[in-house]
């Protein structure tokens, strides 16, 4: 059963633009948000990760927002570089369970 | 310190056949879990092991197997094969496992094509 859903599908950004990348849970039971990056042919990378006891949190480019109540969390990648074309997971994990989102395929145009 | 490898990186079988997949976590972690990556449902949970015991199963039917040795390396056993299948087999390796918020490193997966 899906318990994090995520979108957009696919996302097209210029380079030097902001992407944003959204996901929602269902279970309160969740206390950890990670995000991966997954490039072809390889698997998943954690990107940054957030417990819910915080907003917000930084790292270089890539910040998540956090919102506890609306049980929902994003990724923002600012100043978006060709490099940075991947597909994007979120997840949540908590009790021993772990759940991901169908993945956000992005695209930096240059 | 090299990382989550898997082997083989590529197999194809056809249907009624069984497959075993292999995962060595990287070294000092105890920790492995298996995820099922296709397009139509994304990254699924296995199984995970600890120990050599299994800690934690997904939502799979008893054709999905594993084990753990003492060494930590990780095999995936998969009976009777179907078409649906085929996907990419995703292991992970972790220190402690996925209680608590201990990274999760990712091999780079086994593709599995079942004709």
């Amino acid at each position: 059963q899906q318990q994090v859903k995520q979108s957009p599908q696919s996302l097209i950004v210029q380079k030097g633009g902001i992407s944003i990348i959204n996901c929602a849970y269902e279970n309160t039971a969740f206390d950890y948000f990670p995000w991966y990056q997954q490039f072809p042919g390889k698997g998943p990378a954690l990107l940054i990760a957030i417990r819910p006891d915080v907003s917000e949190k930084k790292e270089g480019r890539f910040t998540i927002s956090f919102n506890k109540s609306a049980k929902q969390f994003s990724l923002h990648i600012m100043d978006s570089q060709p490099g940075d074309s991947a597909t994007y997971f979120c997840a949540a994990k908590g009790n021993n369970d772990m759940r991901f989102g169908a993945g956000t395929r992005l695209t930096v145009k240059p | 310190k090299a990382g989550v490898t898997q082997t083989p990186r590529y197999l194809i079988k056809t249907r009624g056949q069984q497959v075993t997949l292999s995962c060595s976590p990287i070294s000092g972690h105890r920790s492995v879990s298996w995820y099922q990556q296709t397009p139509g449902q994304g990254l699924q949970f296995l199984f995970e092991y600890f120990s050599e015991t299994q800690r934690n199963k997904g939502n799979f039917p008893g054709r999905f197997s594993g084990r753990q040795f003492s060494n930590s390396r990780s095999e995936m056993n998969v009976s009777t094969l179907e078409l649906g299948d085929s996907a990419l087999y995703l292991c992970a390796s972790s220190r402690i496992g996925t209680s608590g918020n201990n990274e999760q490193f990712f091999g780079p997966g086994t593709r599995l094509t079942v004709l």
